[in-house]
């Protein structure tokens, strides 16, 4: 069975550039998970999505940041523009429901940004 | 809010046993989660406690005190290859923050020959 699959892995930019990340989650997975880990922290969470409805944006920076799951299966995470600051690594998770039980989150191998 | 700390580093040798400790503060708790994270890699699943007590699997054990907001993970016959960040995060009950992980800035295991 695939895994969660991001792309790219790696991506350097300049400040003030845009930038796209896409995640593919595991088949039949319904709750997709959008996380920025910075260097020696732990992953915390931008937004959470339902199938395609986002039921948790409340940590999202909604001035720069930007994401969308159209039809429920893949999704994206934007960033226009690019600051300094958001030099982290992009993990996207999957898992078959968010709220109760193990309902163990599966990670993808995440998208190193640098913002030079 | 949510408050998670464990130490930032650790080292062990071969074939010992290390304790990672993990306690947190939360609104609410609904189950407590370690992941395993190896350099450049992404954080895979190790074990879920959410009742008081001692969940076994294999060299690795994970122990909850809901009442003292207190988890540890119990790694034995360590491996060279159990170097990696060991990652405590806590999921809340309820609330806009329901399902959410709460993650806690990882634990450098180093293991020495």
């Amino acid at each position: 069975e695939a895994g969660v699959v991001q792309s790219p892995r790696y991506k350097i930019i300049e400040k003030k550039q845009p930038v796209a990340f896409w995640c593919n989650p595991i088949s039949g997975h319904n709750t997709l998970y959008w996380y920025r880990q910075n260097l020696g922290q732990g992953p915390e969470l931008l937004i959470r999505y339902e199938n395609e409805e986002a039921v948790d944006d409340s940590q999202l920076p909604k001035d720069r940041f930007s994401a969308e799951r159209l039809k429920g299966v893949d999704s994206t995470l934007k960033i226009q523009p690019a600051e300094l600051g958001d030099s982290a690594v992009y993990l996207c998770a999957s898992s078959l429901k968010g709220t109760s039980g193990i309902n163990e989150q599966f990670f993808g191998p995440g998208t190193r940004l640098t913002v030079l | 809010g949510q408050n998670i700390d464990q130490p930032t580093e650790m080292t062990a040798t071969e074939g010992a046993i290390v304790q990672i400790n993990c306690t947190y503060q939360t609104s609410g708790f609904n189950g407590l989660f370690w992941y395993q994270q190896h350099a450049g890699e992404a954080p895979t699943f190790l074990s879920y406690n959410v009742l008081d007590g001692l969940e076994e699997k294999g060299r690795f054990s994970s122990f909850l005190s809901r009442s003292k907001g207190y988890s540890y993970l119990l790694l034995k016959e360590l491996q060279m290859k159990d170097s990696a960040s060991y990652l405590c995060a806590v999921r809340p009950r309820g609330g806009s923050t329901l399902g959410r992980l709460y993650f806690g800035r990882g634990t450098q295991l180093t293991v020495w020959p």
